[in-house]
């Protein structure tokens, strides 16, 4: 069973403090790691998709990477605007039949809280 | 391009009716997921449509149905409600097949489900 943890649950950093949130993933064949932001009462808003290791993808103060085991969101200068709650999600290998394109096994997320 | 809309976006029920969500998808997508959020379980897998067939299910009981139209718009309908339905329902869409921007999934805004 695909499975996905993030860590930490919740940090807090100061307006300008860059740091990193990681993701680790247990997953039958890895079509694609996605990470999400999602703001309190919103659907979440996507972000990337990173699809092989050593991989990386950047938009404005974040960048993702991505290992055989792990994805690291780094955030660079944070602004208080950036809190938010970051979702990553596993894409599992098309099964056999190849007809299950979708299916996204979410962690639980971190929530991020940036203080002026 | 407008994104995914669902309707309605808050609903209200007793335990023991049914309910109907709605989901229209980018223009252009194919595939359509919903998906259920509470905060004990996080982002939860319930189907997944792909040119009206469902492709996949997730671990929920069968009061929970799903299908899709001609026009890629998609219902899912809960029967017999109970209280620990209550969550917000997410309608995800991509394009539905292959690899790269193809297969990224873009959320609606969810629909709030209240059980009383």
């Amino acid at each position: 069973e695909d499975q996905v943890t993030q860590s930490p649950e919740a940090l807090r950093l100061q307006e300008g403090e860059s740091s990193s949130l990681n993701c680790s993933y247990t997953v039958s064949g890895l079509r694609g790691l996605f990470w999400y932001r999602q703001d309190p009462g919103k659907g979440p808003e996507f972000l990337f998709t990173l699809y092989s290791a050593g991989e990386e993808k950047e938009k404005e103060r974040l960048k993702a990477t991505l290992t055989k085991k792990e994805s690291f969101l780094h955030i660079t200068a944070p602004k208080p605007e950036d809190s938010a709650t970051y979702l990553c999600a596993v894409q599992a290998q098309l099964n056999a039949g190849g007809t299950s394109y979708g299916k996204l096994t979410f962690g639980q997320g971190t929530i991020l809280t940036v203080h002026p | 391009k407008a994104g995914v809309t669902q309707t309605p976006r808050y609903l209200i029920k007793t335990r023991g009716q049914q309910v109907t969500l709605s989901c229209s998808p980018i223009s252009g997508h194919r595939s359509v997921s919903w998906y259920q959020q509470t905060p004990g379980q996080g982002l939860q897998f319930l189907f997944e449509y792909f040119s009206e067939t469902q492709r996949n299910k997730g671990n929920f009981p069968g009061r929970f149905s799903g299908r899709q139209f001609s026009n890629s718009r998609s219902e899912m309908n809960v029967s017999t409600l109970e209280l620990g339905d209550s969550a917000l329902y997410l309608c995800a869409s991509s394009l539905g097949w292959g690899l790269g921007p193809r297969n990224e999934q873009f959320f609606g805004p969810g629909t709030r489900l209240t059980v009383l």
